[in-house]
């Protein structure tokens, strides 16, 4: 099984800071990579997909980036409504992955 | 716009069974690949098991904490889902969501959500 580990846990920026999260795998992906976004009490969002395509209605301050093992999401300036708790995704192979997750708060 | 609802969770013995359905409607669900993915309390995500629409033959793929003892189905023609869970673990309380990828897509993400349904597994 592909494994993600996404560093930071957690983290908290200042409105208008770029804000950078990080996904390594245990095995070389395809593009077949994921980011998504869950609010507090909401249900997960998809925000970039083929590890750096903007899903339709994403605001561009968010960006995906990478290949192989390593993988980024950018927030470019925060926003408060950016608050959440993001998830990378492989979907290279069966089973499936998430990683752990890694919440932003506003500082 | 894709919706999906989910419907059959709640309260189950330990080694009881559940089944979930998951209805969509405002997309192709034929060609479609409907995915389960679960949430423990204050956890992270789960990835469950997923099934392939029939343009990838109805494939399927579990997790391993589940394989064996869940398993997706499909009807087209009903537009629906679901997720039959037996010999079921109190670890396996958790809101499980049902999403799809778009199997017409060259590639996509798990675009559309539902908002999940609760199963408690507890005596």
């Amino acid at each position: 099984d592909i494994q993600l580990t996404q560093s930071p846990s957690s983290l908290s920026a200042s409105v208008g800071d770029r804000v950078t999260v990080t996904c390594r795998a245990t095995q070389g992906l395809s593009n077949y990579f994921a980011w998504y976004q869950q609010k507090p009490g909401k249900v997960p969002k998809l925000l970039i997909y083929a590890a750096s395509t903007l899903q339709s209605g994403v605001p561009s301050r968010f960006s995906g980036t990478g290949s192989g093992t390593d993988f980024t999401l950018t927030i470019s300036s925060l926003q408060p409504e950016d608050v959440a708790t993001y998830y990378c995704q492989q979907y290279n192979s069966v089973p499936l992955t998430f990683g752990g997750g890694t919440k932003v708060e506003i500082k | 716009e894709g919706q999906l609802v989910e419907s059959g969770g709640g309260l189950v013995q330990p080694g009881g069974s559940l089944k979930l359905s998951c209805a969509a409607s405002g997309f192709m669900f034929s060609g479609s690949g409907i995915h389960w993915v679960r949430q423990a309390s204050g956890k992270g995500l789960e990835w469950v098991g997923r099934i392939r629409s029939k343009g990838k033959n109805y494939a399927t793929g579990y997790a391993e904490s589940v394989k064996g003892r869940f398993t997706v189905s499909r009807d087209d023609s009903e537009n629906t889902a679901y997720l039959q869970m037996d010999s079921l673990k109190t670890e396996d309380s958790a809101v499980y969501y049902c999403t799809r990828y778009d199997d017409t897509a060259t590639i996509s993400g798990l675009d559309y959500w539902g908002r999940g349904t609760l199963v408690t597994v507890s005596s």
